[in-house]
């Protein structure tokens, strides 16, 4: 299983460009790397995917290192509504043989004022 | 608002009752999932849906009962809980069984579940 690894927590400053990095140093090259963030209470909501190259969309843009071992969610303007926890995942196998999302500790984003 | 909608958003019940939770997606989808969030837990993945066939049960006491009646329908049936079944239950959906081929899953705003 390729594991990910994030910081439990960041603050950001409101209008300022809110970088989450991820390690996944055991990742195996046909494995993406997912981003998901859960507002308080709330179900999680996808932001990203990526394999290779990075990505963006109108939520955040994604930046995936060359050897594929850590990437970084990069939302560029943060406003209060982004304040959340970040999940970083790459899935995995099951034991059944499915593959599925398993969501870790994450990241909690918390932007200021 | 994702498509997928779960009822009730809260629900209390003593350890004698028998309830139910809902998820309904009527976002063409083949998958459907339920999960577990306990207080500073990570998400727990509890049943997985495909076609309306159970693939999946990842060690889930039998006091949790899931049904998936039709594509669109996911059913957690609950009896004699503990207080330590208290938690927020998520429902998601995919378009697919492999839920992460190049795609995505939409969750549900989940039902706050108190067992007293």
């Amino acid at each position: 299983d390729a594991k990910t690894t994030q910081p439990p927590s960041m603050d950001c400053a409101e209008g300022r460009a809110a970088n989450l990095p991820c390690n996944h140093s055991t990742i195996s090259g046909n494995e993406y790397v997912y981003w998901y963030r859960q507002i308080h209470s709330q179900g999680p909501q996808y932001i990203i995917h990526g394999l290779k190259n990075n990505e963006t969309n109108e939520m955040a843009s994604l930046i995936i290192t060359e050897d594929r071992k850590s990437s970084t969610l990069i939302l560029p303007h943060a406003t209060l509504r982004d304040t959340a926890v970040y999940y970083c995942i790459v899935p995995h196998i099951s034991n059944f043989g499915n593959e599925k999302l398993t969501f870790g500790t994450g990241t909690r984003l918390t932007i200021i004022p | 608002e994702t498509g997928v909608t779960q009822t009730p958003r809260h629900l209390v019940m003593g350890m004698t009752n028998k309830k139910s939770l809902k998820c309904e997606q009527h976002l063409g989808h083949n998958a459907m999932y339920w999960y577990k969030q306990s207080a500073k837990k990570p998400l727990e993945l509890m049943f997985v849906y495909s076609l309306e066939e159970r693939v999946e049960n990842n060690s889930v006491p039998s006091r949790f009962s899931p049904e998936c009646p039709n594509s669109s329908h996911l059913f957690l049936h609950l009896h004699t809980l503990q207080p330590e079944d208290s938690a927020l239950y998520l429902c998601a959906s995919s378009q697919d069984l492999s839920e992460v081929m190049n795609t995505e899953a939409f969750f549900g705003q989940g039902t706050r579940l108190t067992v007293v």
